[in-house]
């Protein structure tokens, strides 16, 4: 069975860094693309960027860029998605999901449970 | 980058009605359309992809339609687990995707 599986809530202090996992189970995780996902309740879900575990290769939502990084570990099938210089607005569930892309067919088909963060003053 | 607007925000309906969400690009995406139903406290649930390709192990009261920039989902017979927020997700500009904002189905 398919599963990501993230790790758990995070409370944290503006100005911290935080490293959120996704680790993918019962398939070739270097097959297939990870995204990775925020939401909140006033922008609803936003794209912040993808990775190939296959090959690291990486892209980022620009709205994003130099606020997060993205990487992943090959020898637990695990991707990982870090926040830095957090502020009260990064507070927000956030979610991996892995991408489907073949012939017709581009659809996030598994997603993590999701991990909430909370940032404090 | 393409922005994808849903409507309505929310919608009130009872078990048994049909009812209609609509999504719109802000340019041809093709068929790179998918939808998600998401549960409170929940992650997203893949339904459709490829505008109108039901998801395995989906139920068949959920259909999609559409191409270029106007889609919709269907469902034919609300059940009482569809009361949910469902989202539309383009994926042309792979590989960014943007979401819609959601609309939220309630139990009138």
């Amino acid at each position: 069975e398919v599963q990501l599986v993230q790790s758990g809530a995070e409370v944290k202090k503006s100005g911290e860094s935080l490293k959120i996992s996704c680790r993918g189970f019962g398939y070739r995780f270097t097959n297939y693309w990870i995204h990775w996902v925020r939401q909140t309740p006033g922008k609803g879900l936003e794209w912040m960027g993808i990775i190939y575990p296959g090959d690291s290769d990486t892209k980022y939502n620009p709205s994003f860029q130099g606020q997060v990084s993205i990487s992943v570990d090959r020898s637990t099938d695990s991707a990982y998605l870090q926040l830095n210089s957090l502020k009260a607005s990064d507070t927000a569930i956030y979610y991996c999901a892995r991408f489907y892309n073949n012939g017709p067919a581009r659809k996030l088909d598994y997603w993590g449970q999701g991990t909430r963060v909370t940032v404090s003053s | 980058d393409i922005q994808m607007t849903q409507s309505p925000s929310s919608v009130s309906a009872s078990v048994g009605d049909r009812v209609t969400i609509t999504c719109r690009a802000s340019q041809d995406i093709s068929s790179w359309l998918a939808w998600y139903q998401q549960k409170p406290g929940k992650a997203p649930k893949l339904l459709i992809y490829a505008a109108s390709t039901l998801q395995s192990g989906v139920p068949s009261r959920f259909s999609g339609s559409g191409s270029g920039t106007d889609f919709t989902l269907t469902i034919s017979s609300l059940q009482p687990e569809d009361f949910a927020t469902y989202y539309c997700q383009q994926a042309n500009s792979f590989p960014l995707i943007t979401f819609g904002q959601g609309t939220r189905l309630e139990i009138k």
